[in-house]
């Protein structure tokens, strides 16, 4: 089973808008962290936020903030303001805290933002 | 602070070919991670270390594919022998802990293309 959903393939949002990207999860785990990275079309991962699953406070970086849904298991990143330089694939991303060792982070399909003039 | 270094960026081989890839996480870094992204979709964790023992490999097609993590530093992933579908490219990551709240920082990847 899918650990990470990310349902929309593709968006488009005019530039200065913001925009909602989904993501949801599976896991039966009390203690998790979410993450969201960014990839622009050279290749790169690039660390946007984080949520813990116990943080009461939804997180914010700048221009993203994460919506966190905990009853819905949902982690739904904003994007305020929307930037030409915004347009990149955009990846959800889950740790579960069951093995102290070193706990697997593993990703969702992603989602492709496309940012009009 | 230099970041996770890959080489090479790019290899392109015959099927049946073997090939190797090399990655340097940030120093400090305990846990390291192998990831393939295939075209289009999101990366799929290979192996995972902690230090230099391995936390997780069981997405990692051992018929084919192996990867070390020499005194829990560099390490490298080899295929040996290469199939057209192993055409991705292959990221590697590092944390300073494989901790729920730790992020990961990734390299620049290589581009394999099997043909």
């Amino acid at each position: 089973a899918q650990k990470i959903t990310q349902t929309q393939p593709g968006m488009f949002v005019q530039e200065k808008e913001a925009v909602t990207l989904d993501c949801t999860y599976d896991t039966s785990d009390q203690s998790y962290g979410l993450f969201w990275y960014k990839q622009p079309s050279s290749g790169e991962m690039i660390f946007l936020i984080y949520q813990g699953s116990y943080d009461e406070q939804n997180a914010t970086e700048g221009r993203y903030s994460l919506n966190f849904q905990k009853a819905r298991k949902s982690a739904n990143l904003v994007i305020s303001a929307s930037q030409l330089g915004d347009s990149a694939m955009y990846f959800c991303a889950m740790r579960e805290g069951y093995n102290n060792a070193g706990n697997m982070l593993t990703f969702g399909g992603g989602t492709r933002l496309m940012v009009k003039p | 602070e230099a970041g996770v270094a890959q080489s090479p960026r790019y290899k392109i081989i015959e099927k049946r070919q073997s090939v190797a890839f090399w990655c340097n996480p940030i120093s400090g870094h305990a846990t390291l991670y192998w990831y393939q992204q295939i075209l289009g979709q999101g990366p799929k964790l290979l192996i995972q270390f902690q230090n230099n023992g391995v936390v997780d490999d069981s997405q990692l097609p051992k018929d084919r594919f192996s990867a070390e993590r020499l005194k829990g530093v560099d390490s490298t992933l080899k295929i040996q022998p290469a199939k057209l579908e192993d055409s991705a490219v292959y990221l590697c990551a590092s944390s300073l802990r494989g901790t729920m709240n730790t992020e990961a920082f990734f390299g620049q990847g290589t581009r394999l293309t099997v043909v």
